[in-house]
């Protein structure tokens, strides 16, 4: 089955620093993989997507990630963090055969001014 | 519709009483899933529907929650008897069937069990 991991509950870096948000896969065919954001007491957005193109993923706000199939991974970047950027960050993957979404538990990003 | 649409967006019932949400997901999306968030918490998997069938329902927590979506369209999660541990926010999503679609999320209904 699906799984995925999303390495660290809170993550804190300075205003300007850079933004790192881990996340692995376990499959043994590359999935569809998702990055969403939640800012407080709001819904879940889309932030990017892979779906077998290009394994650099460009997204909004300034956000990228990059498939490694290798490493079965699929981090979240950023060059200089903002203070809007403070919101939680949540990780999925989708299997190719009944594309199901398969959550991480989300990673909560701290900015400190 | 425009986006998926949740109502009501806050309930507050007293314990032992039973709540109806209601989902209406973008029309045309065959793909539907209830999750539930406690404060501070992650999403919790709570159904997934494809159609009207529901293949994986493995994250209701109890025999007190089941959920329904007729017509390929609107679904209702019902939670019979709450409990204050049911309060949180539920959310709905839909999205197509085809590959490397997102899903789409809706604003969640607040619940509250006093």
């Amino acid at each position: 089955a699906q799984s995925v991991t999303q390495l660290g509950s809170h993550v804190s870096v300075s205003e300007g620093a850079l933004v790192l948000l881990r996340c692995n896969y376990s499959s043994s065919v590359p999935p569809y993989l998702f990055w969403y954001v939640q800012y407080p007491n709001q819904g879940l957005q889309l932030l990017l997507k892979y779906t077998s193109a290009a394994t650099l993923v460009k997204g909004i706000n300034g956000f990228e990630a990059e498939f490694k199939k290798s490493e079965t991974s699929f981090h979240l970047t950023k060059p200089s963090a903002h203070m809007s950027d403070a919101a939680e960050y949540f990780c999925a993957v989708s299997d190719r055969s009944n594309y199901q979404l398969i959550w991480g538990a989300g990673t909560k990003l701290i900015i400190k001014p | 519709g425009a986006g998926v649409s949740q109502s009501p967006s806050n309930k507050v019932t007293e314990k032992g009483k039973d709540v109806e949400l209601r989902c209406d997901p973008i029309s045309g999306h065959t793909a539907l899933y209830w999750y539930r968030q406690s404060l501070g918490q992650g999403l919790e998997f709570l159904i997934y529907f494809q159609g009207n069938s529901a293949p994986d329902k493995s994250g209701l927590p109890s025999d007190r929650f089941s959920a329904e979506r007729t017509g390929g369209s609107v679904s209702t999660l019902t939670i019979q008897r709450t409990q204050q541990e049911d309060s949180a926010v539920y959310l709905c999503a839909s999205s197509t069937n085809a590959g490397g679609t997102e899903a789409f999320f809706g604003q969640g209904t607040r619940l509250t069990v006093v």
